[in-house]
């Protein structure tokens, strides 16, 4: 089957660093999405690892393990704006290509 | 601002009532998708549609009925809904079929009563 996990809810300070993890059991796959969704609003991209390692853009890093299954979007100096749903999702199409979510990690940044 | 815009943004509705959603992309997209956001739950993919046809129907009830009248426009047509279909409902773009990078729209957020 395919599988999409990820913490419901984190909490964080502003200024501090926040590492979410995603964990994924697909067969079939092909990179690894993050997504950013701030409430009543169109999720939007974030990030894409195709290889394993480690990219960064910004305040924000997302990491990739393709043998372990296991992905983490690192956000560093954070600000309250911050605040907002990631989506985790893995790609498992070919020429049809197909995402999977997770349910998305609601984070709360706090003064 | 995405490229992709929904209307409406909240829709409220009752079972016995027709009602349809509407999703315009500025993008020059080839593939457009329905996607169901659930509380608490995973992204649902609906509907995919490439160049103005249906390509994926993930078993959706037949009370949901998509319409792509040309690459830019992409409806969901809504008629006599239960409860547990409200959600938020997001529309989404891509380049072509096979980019995974998707454009979401803000969606409609639908109460059916």
């Amino acid at each position: 089957g395919q599988n999409i996990d990820q913490p419901t809810e984190m909490t964080a300070t502003e200024g501090a660093i926040v590492q979410i993890n995603c964990t994924y059991q697909t067969s079939g796959f092909n990179g690894l999405f993050w997504y950013q969704q701030h409430a009543g609003e169109a999720p939007t991209f974030l990030s894409y690892n195709v290889l394993d390692g480690l990219e960064e853009k910004g305040r924000f890093s997302s990491f990739l393990s393709r043998s372990k299954g296991y992905s983490y979007l690192l956000l560093k100096e954070l600000q309250m704006k911050d605040s907002a749903s990631y989506l985790c999702a893995a790609g498992v199409g070919g020429a049809t290509n197909k995402l999977i979510f997770g349910t998305g990690t609601l984070l709360a940044v706090q003064p | 601002e995405t490229g992709v815009t929904q209307t409406p943004r909240h829709l409220v509705m009752g079972m016995t009532n027709k009602k349809s959603l509407k999703c315009e992309q500025h993008l020059g997209h080839n593939a457009m998708y329905w996607y169901k956001q659930s509380a608490k739950k995973p992204l649902e993919l609906m509907f995919v549609y490439s160049l103005e046809e249906r390509v994926e129907n993930n078993s959706v009830p037949s009370r949901f009925s998509p319409e792509c009248p040309n690459s830019s426009h992409l409806f969901l047509h809504l008629h006599t809904l239960q409860p547990e279909d409200s959600a938020l409902y997001l529309c989404a773009s891509s380049q072509d079929r096979s980019e995974e990078k998707l454009f979401f729209g803000s969606g409609t957020q639908l109460s059916v009563l």
